[in-house]
């Protein structure tokens, strides 16, 4: 199982919108509609922002939208504000009851 | 409204064994993945492994030979075990529940140094 490929960092301004890219494989992102995004501020846990690639959970503004193609996953934040500066992290289901996480991008608004 | 709580020693020498528990309040373990997650010092998310209610488990492949996971259903509890740690078990451990497709609820997190 090999970490998931996201970039070290990106950055926007406040009001602009941001992407965020994970890249796996044909066994993990490619073959299951189940990547996960996860917000984490310093020194928190990481929380739930998106589930089956692209749902909210009940609380997390429609700001932050998620889809995939192919072998890869992409978060998207758009209007962008300070409480947004965090690092994510994707992760997928990479079959036999096994998941792999992404390396995590941080972003600075 | 479920809540996780991991505890256990923030210290542990290296060759030995780290155990850390994950209590469950506000619902009971049931139905989900009970799922450990660890994070080393600056870096990413590393999936370990899971306890389903059913009792069955599963684990990272490059853990497995070291890791275990339980299920104590009187106490809501489930926990971690890895054998033989080195500097490179050092991290930040996180309890989650965990669905079949993600880690919907997490606890804070116990931080794990291992010392020579």
């Amino acid at each position: 199982q090999s970490a998931l490929t996201q970039p070290r960092s990106v950055s926007g301004s406040p009001g602009q919108p941001v992407t965020i890219s994970c890249t796996g494989t044909g066994s993990d992102v490619g073959a299951y509609n189940y990547v996960s995004w996860y917000r984490q501020h310093p020194g928190k846990a990481p929380k739930l922002m998106i589930y089956d690639v692209s749902k909210r959970p009940s609380g997390v503004p429609d700001r932050l939208s998620g889809s995939k193609s192919g072998n890869t996953a992409s978060l998207t934040i758009s209007g962008l504000q300070a409480e947004d500066e965090a690092d994510y992290y994707c992760c997928s289901y990479a079959g036999s009851y096994t998941w792999v996480f992404g390396g995590g991008t941080k972003l600075t608004v | 409204q479920v809540q996780l709580q991991e505890s256990g020693p923030g210290l542990v020498k290296s060759s030995e064994t780290l155990s850390l528990t994950c209590t469950v309040s506000g619902g009971s373990i049931t139905t989900y993945y009970w799922t450990w997650i660890r994070q080393p010092p600056g870096k990413g998310l590393e999936w370990i492994g899971y306890i389903h209610h059913t009792g069955s488990t599963n684990y990272n492949s490059s853990l497995k030979s070291r890791v275990t996971i339980s299920l104590d259903r009187s106490k809501n509890q489930f926990s971690l075990k890895l054998t033989s740690v080195t500097a490179a078990d050092t991290a930040v451990y996180y309890c989650a529940r965990g669905t079949t497709n993600d880690f919907d609820i997490w606890g804070p997190g116990t931080k794990v140094t291992v010392s020579s």
